[in-house]
């Protein structure tokens, strides 16, 4: 199977302007998740998607938005960037099933990410 | 709420010693733990992950990690170290219930010197 793939690699912003990442999960899997990877704030989970619904959210302010296509990808739109957005955009997919909280011991796989940079 | 404490934000091993990387859960019930790796510029890759069965969990590339209840503990080692396995490494835990997403360590940065 084809693993978690990204686009784009690589994107440069300036303040003010809106970003939109795409993720595709692996195969048969529904369930996306989206972090943002940063040197000083680690690895923090931004949501969840599954189903094309939202079922879980990190603490980001509302300028974080996502969405789930019937077929699974998933997008991430960031609106008024701010030089803090500048960060590693990371897509994970895992197998869940429909009645299956959140919570699972179905690993995440990870995608190669997004690098924005914030000018 | 859980949450992972990884000791050791840079640990430094010379090439053919002992790998330790130390990994500290704190979880009302009993979690799911998980430990990957982050090669540079690349996305994190799961390297083994304790689902209440066996508590000593064997990994990809010779790494394991024993499962301790009793510190709530999900250290991970490696025999030997091998120049390919610098590299940053996450512990995460989740959990059974809803609500319960991933919840990742700050992780830890491995150098092994030759």
């Amino acid at each position: 199977k084809a693993g978690v793939t990204q686009t784009p690699r690589y994107l440069i912003k300036t303040r003010g302007q809106q970003v939109t990442l795409s993720c595709s999960p692996i195969s048969g899997h529904r369930s996306v998740s989206w972090y943002q990877q940063t040197p000083g704030q680690g690895l923090q989970f931004l949501f969840e998607y599954f189903s094309e619904t939202q079922r879980n959210k990190g603490n980001f302010p509302g300028r974080f938005s996502g969405r789930q296509f019937s077929n699974s990808r998933s997008e991430m739109n960031v609106s008024t960037l701010e030089l803090g957005d500048s960060a590693l955009y990371l897509c994970a997919s895992r197998e869940r099933g429909l009645a299956e909280p959140p919570g699972s011991y179905n690993e995440q796989f990870f995608g190669p990410g997004t690098r924005l940079t914030v000018l | 709420a859980q949450s992972v404490t990884q000791l050791g934000s840079h640990v430094s091993v010379s090439e053919g010693a002992l790998v330790l990387l130390r990994c500290n859960y704190s979880s009302s019930v009993p979690p799911y733990l998980f430990w990957y790796v982050q090669y540079p510029n690349q996305g994190l890759q799961l390297l083994l992950k304790y689902t209440s069965a066996a508590t000593l969990v064997k990994g990809i590339n010779g790494f394991e990690a024993e499962f301790k209840k009793s510190e709530t503990s999900f250290h991970l080692t490696k025999p030997s170290a091998h120049m390919s396995d610098a590299a940053e490494y996450f512990c995460a835990v989740s959990g059974p219930f809803y609500g319960q997403n991933f919840v990742f360590g700050p992780g830890t940065r491995l150098s092994v010197l030759p």
